[in-house]
């Protein structure tokens, strides 16, 4: 089974400045990861995912976040957010190997301010 | 290339009733994930269908039924409501080639009076 933590649950930033959302999973087999990012009353749309190889992997919007397998952690970051970013990001795992079912973080408002 | 479409949008519903939701996969993809997202926290895994069978279960009660047609899209049906039904429905579809990664759709956000 896995579990993942989002530890902070609302993250105020300034336009412009750069954020880091933070993830971490916990599993007995190997795994993939995902961010995926809900704006009000949608679904969910795919920001990037880590499935094996290079460990920093970059995503839409000029996200990108990193595989620390060490510290089970996959944080999703961004250099210089805008207003448009805020939403809410949830992070999430699967077993490695196809159509595994994902497993959700309880989610991080991000929230971007003048 | 049309997404992953759900309907209806939106459904109220009282107590002890049932509902059904509709979910159309992306094209070509033929696996229909449901899951199940109170307000304020995560998706919950519902179920899982392929091949018309249900190959994966999350912690949710038999009150949780699914189908899925030759055509892959699915059903979720729900049984005698309960006030803690109220949530936003989505489903998730995917493809054996690229069966890791799952694509979402809108939602059906299901009130319960």
């Amino acid at each position: 089974a896995q579990s993942v933590t989002q530890l902070d649950s609302q993250v105020p930033v300034f336009e412009e400045a750069p954020v880091e959302l933070r993830c971490n999973y916990s599993s007995s087999v190997s795994v993939y990861l995902f961010w995926y990012v809900q704006y009000p009353n949608q679904g969910l749309q795919l920001l990037l995912k880590y499935l094996s190889g290079s460990t920093l992997v970059k995503g839409i919007n000029g996200f990108e976040a990193e595989f620390n397998k060490s510290q089970t952690s996959f944080h999703l970051r961004k250099p210089s957010v805008h207003i448009s970013d805020t939403a809410e990001y949830f992070c999430a795992c699967s077993g490695a190997g196809t159509a595994s079912k994902l497993t959700f973080g309880t989610g991080t408002r991000l929230q971007v301010t003048l | 290339d049309a997404g992953v479409t759900q309907s209806p949008t939106h459904l109220i519903k009282t107590r002890g009733q049932q509902v059904t939701l509709r979910c159309s996969p992306k094209s070509g993809h033929d696996t229909v994930s449901w899951y199940q997202q109170a307000l304020g926290q995560g998706p919950q895994f519902i179920f899982q269908y392929y091949e018309e069978e249900e190959r994966q279960r999350g912690n949710f009660p038999d009150r949780f039924s699914g189908h899925q047609f030759p055509n892959y899209s699915s059903e979720l049906n729900v049984n005698a409501l309960l006030l803690g039904d109220s949530a936003l429905y989505l489903c998730a579809s995917s493809t054996p080639q690229g069966g890791e990664t799952q694509y979402f759709g809108p939602g059906t956000r299901l009130l319960v009076l």
